[in-house]
């Protein structure tokens, strides 16, 4: 149980383009989904949180109208970068939130991104 | 700011022998810990998590243990296998559900 995707998993555009990430909790309702980034051989920076109908909350100096995040669903949380540049290639998890005793976070795949 | 710091980034170990991984925070109000492993190009997989209340907690050839006087977590890992190569990450819950991620540390197991 608690499985987490991403699509796509890898992704190649040119810059000024932009890019939909996907999220899906495929087992279970995650009324909070968080999105991180992650470059290389470094460790997991929380961009934004993604509460399901309401507005997503992001952490500071995380450009909210670059990174546009949109929770429609219990199961479903989007990431769009927009006007991709090449400082954007990067590798974006995220993770649902899931009460199940614990506060335990399941992380997706990962997507990498590279912006030509 | 407050972080959660890892005093190793490498740990090569032998195949058998047991690994010890640990890890430093520094917020006094965080009360739930969870370790991460991260492989090659893969999201991290959750391992053990342990919260406040307890100062040891046991999983699968896996122990964490919490010191809160000195803010210490680690993750102790029996016969270390091939396959436990990879990054882990300790993590902190601020009770605002957001989790903060350690720098990390690369086991290299070898034969």
């Amino acid at each position: 149980g608690a499985v987490v995707s991403q699509h796509p998993s890898r992704v190649i555009c040119k810059s000024g383009t932009s890019v939909k990430i996907e999220c899906r909790s495929l087992d279970f309702q995650a009324t909070t989904m968080f999105w991180y980034r992650q470059f290389p051989k470094q460790s997991l920076m929380l961009m934004a949180t993604s509460n399901e109908g309401s507005k997503a909350t992001y952490e500071q100096g995380v450009e909210k109208d670059k990174f546009l995040i949109n929770h429609a669903s219990l199961t479903l949380s989007t990431l769009t970068v927009t006007s991709a540049h090449p400082e954007d290639s990067s590798f974006y998890i995220c993770s649902a939130h899931i009460l199940a005793g614990v506060d335990t976070q399941y992380f997706g795949p990962g997507t990498r991104l590279t912006v030509l | 700011g407050e972080s959660v710091g890892l005093h190793l980034p490498t740990l090569s170990v032998q195949e058998g022998d047991n690994s010890i991984i640990n890890c430093a925070y520094s917020n006094s109000a965080s009360d739930y810990f969870i370790w991460y492993k991260q492989e090659s190009g893969k999201g991290p997989q959750f391992i053990i998590d342990i919260r406040s209340n307890m100062d040891k907690r046991q999983g699968q050839r896996v122990t964490v243990l919490l010191n809160k006087t000195v803010k210490h977590l680690s993750l102790q890992i029996a016969a270390t296998q091939p396959g436990d190569s990879a990054v882990y990450f300790c993590a902190e819950n601020i009770g605002t559900d957001k989790l903060i991620f350690g720098t990390g540390t690369r086991l290299q197991v070898f034969p």
